[in-house]
């Protein structure tokens, strides 16, 4: 069973240039989830979609972040215009359902804006 | 809000080493506790979970039990190797299923 694929796996880019991430979920799971993960620090969630719909974006910086999640499969999460402290790893995961805390995570995408 | 704190790493150890990791939570509900672990260049993955007070969630050799009175999900392991060298996670799910992590903490384990 393929697991959740992230890409690209590493970006460097200049500030206030715009970045898109990309996210294909495992096959069948409904939930998908963008999590931020600074350095030392454990991930947290930035948005989670049930299917089409975002169901939790309170912690999304709506100002420069977006995310779309069409037809319920692949995400993507885009930064525009990207700022110096959004250098950090990015995170994809899916889960069969959405309240079971049992989640599958890609490798991350980690951003480094200079 | 719900929060979760972890030991400061890294913790080095030999191998064949005791392994705790201190993990104390607070919450306002009941909630499921877990661990994850992140192995260098891979993704989080999870290591094991409980849902109630008193459960006990194993896998791998790894241990932790939800322990209600002290707020506590503290991780063992008897006998360390070197690959269970990592991050590991604890987190938990609020009232909103939302799952919140700790900070992480780092295993050096070495021959």
């Amino acid at each position: 069973e393929a697991g959740v694929v992230q890409s690209p796996r590493y970006k460097i880019i200049e500030k206030k240039q715009p970045v898109a991430f990309w996210c294909n979920p495992i096959s069948g799971h409904n939930t998908l989830y963008w999590y931020l993960q600074n350095l030392g620090q454990g991930p947290e969630l930035l948005i989670r979609y049930e299917n089409e719909e975002a169901v939790d974006d309170s912690q999304l910086p709506k100002d420069r972040f977006s995310a779309e999640r069409l037809k319920g499969v692949d995400s993507t999460l885009k930064i525009q215009p990207a700022e110096l402290g959004d250098s950090a790893v990015y995170l994809c995961a899916s889960s069969f359902r959405q309240n079971t805390g049992e989640l599958f995570f890609g490798e991350g995408s980690r951003l480094t804006v200079l | 809000g719900d929060s979760v704190t972890q030991m400061e790493g890294p913790v080095t150890l030999s191998e064949e080493a005791f392994l705790t990791i201190n993990c104390t939570y607070t919450a306002t509900g009941y909630p499921s506790l877990f661990w994850y672990v992140q192995y260098p260049g891979e993704g989080l993955q999870l290591l094991l979970k409980a849902t109630k007070a008193d459960d006990k969630g194993s896998n791998k050799g790894f241990e932790a039990t939800y322990r209600k009175e002290t707020t506590s999900f503290h991780l063992e392991k008897g006998s360390v190797q070197v690959s269970d060298s990592a991050v590991y996670f604890c987190a938990l799910t609020d009232s909103s299923y939302k799952l919140i992590f700790g900070s992480g903490t780092r295993l050096l384990v070495r021959p």
